[in-house]
């Protein structure tokens, strides 16, 4: 148990388009999941985090206009990249956990490339 | 601030036991995890440790000490699959995850 997906699992686009990244707990139902973004050789990096029902809550420095979180359900997250720029090229992992403040399992990430 | 300090690279032969370290400095102190990354891949969850004490695994075990805000992994009989990163990860009081620098361990044949 404890799977989670994420699609896509690499997308390339233009510049100034915006790119939906989902993330799905497949056997169990998560109230709380979180986004992370990665550069290579670094840690993980909280952006935010996304609560069923509400709001997401983000990072100091993460846009919130530029990265749209919505959690649409108990098993699916998705965040939005708007108007994607070559910075915003990344490692974007979602996390989920069954219960608050317990083990967080991963999805295989989404490897953004914007051009 | 919060913070999780481990050593940046660790270096090891095949067949060895490697320990890596990780101190903490959080508000509000609820566990320790351990993930491995492979390159290019996600995080998997190999341990937690929410009390002192050491814990288990196969191969892989972790330590935790409440009171020196440190804790470690210990890997044994080292194999070339287990290069790869390791990051520590804590809790924090909104249950968010924070996750350490990160170690990336070298097995060598």
């Amino acid at each position: 148990g404890a799977v989670v997906s994420q699609h896509p699992s690499w997308v390339i686009c233009k510049s100034g388009t915006s790119v939906k990244i989902e993330c799905r707990s497949l056997d169990f139902q998560a109230t709380t999941m979180f986004w992370y973004r990665q550069f290579p050789k670094q840690s993980l990096m909280l952006m935010a985090t996304s609560n069923e029902g509400s709001k997401a809550t983000y990072e100091q420095g993460v846009e919130k206009d530029k990265f749209l979180i919505n959690h649409a359900s108990l098993t699916l997250s998705t965040l939005t990249v708007t108007s994607a720029h070559p910075e915003d090229s990344s490692f974007y992992i979602c996390s989920a956990s069954r219960v608050r403040g317990e083990t967080q399992y991963f999805g295989p990430g989404t490897r953004l490339l914007v051009l | 601030g919060q913070s999780l300090e481990q050593p940046s690279e660790v270096t090891a032969v095949e067949g060895a036991i490697v320990q890596i370290n990780c101190t903490y400095q959080t508000s509000g102190f609820y566990g320790l995890s351990w993930y491995q990354q492979h390159d290019g891949g996600a995080p998997t969850f190999l341990s937690y440790n929410a009390l002192d004490g050491l814990e288990e695994t196969g191969r892989f075990s972790s330590f935790l000490s409440r009171s020196d805000s440190y804790g470690y992994l210990l890997l044994q009989e080292l194999q070339m699959k287990d290069s790869a990163s390791y990051f520590c990860a804590c809790p924090s009081g909104t249950y968010k995850y924070i996750f350490g620098t990160g170690t990336r361990l070298k097995v060598l044949a």
